[in-house]
């Protein structure tokens, strides 16, 4: 167990909906991250947030957004669903910026379908 | 930009054994994180072990070895008296120490299987 929880832990949805996927990091830990799994990219960067502010930005669609609340968790919101957004959702927290060597760990995983 | 090769998608290897998997990276950086991550079955994505660039000696974690060749730009992992729970997908990631984040760049992973 990492110690970053995500839920849901599976969601099904049909195209054009709205969708919110949570995740708690580690405790202690300041910065969280959002990644894509997907079959045809792989494993991509959304998101960076540190301490509430947004610190990186990857291949990141401007139909999905996402924000780190003051407790630190932080929310993907996936908007305006697509067949092609059906992936596996990560979310990491770590250390970042204190710390010798950036570590980041992960979450279990939204596994997100559209249909 | 960075890159992260893993050429080969899938190896095989007998239970006991040793078995070394490769990856290679680009990058103009001198600092940097490099990471072996699992990704079993169950998908949960669970670090191997981690190098800093700026030390020579070749990190180790049990029956987890690396070989970091910064000036070849390598870093192969090598599994040790291979056991069947090492089934799994193997990603190589990289992470810079330069700039005002943090984000790691993967490679796109090769399929280990463990044979009994």
């Amino acid at each position: 167990d990492s110690g970053v929880t995500q839920t849901p832990k599976h969601l099904i949805t049909a195209t054009g909906q709205r969708v919110t996927l949570r995740c708690s990091p580690r405790s202690g830990d300041l910065s969280v991250y959002w990644y894509q799994q997907s079959l045809d990219q792989g494993l991509q960067f959304l998101i960076q947030y540190y301490n509430g502010e947004e610190r990186a930005k990857g291949n990141i669609l401007e139909r999905f957004s996402a924000q780190q609340f003051p407790d630190l968790h932080s929310e993907l919101n996936l908007s305006s669903l697509e067949l092609g957004d059906s992936a596996l959702y990560f979310c990491a927290s770590s250390t970042w910026p204190s710390g010798i060597a950036d570590t980041q760990y992960f979450g279990p995983g939204t596994r997100l379908t559209v249909l | 930009a960075q890159t992260v090769t893993q050429s080969q998608p899938e190896m095989s290897v007998q239970e006991a054994e040793t078995v070394t998997l490769s990856c290679t990276y680009d990058t103009s950086e001198s600092n940097y994180y490099l990471f072996w991550y699992k990704q079993p079955p169950s998908r949960q994505m669970i670090l191997v072990i981690r190098q800093e660039a700026y030390k020579q000696q070749n990190a180790t974690e049990n029956r987890f070895s690396v070989n970091f060749q910064k000036a070849a730009k390598s870093f192969s992992l090598k599994i040790s008296d291979s056991q069947l729970g090492d089934t799994a997908m193997y990603f190589c990631a990289f992470n810079s120490l330069a700039g005002a984040n943090s984000k790691l760049t993967f490679g796109k992973g090769i399929t280990l299987s463990v044979r009994p």
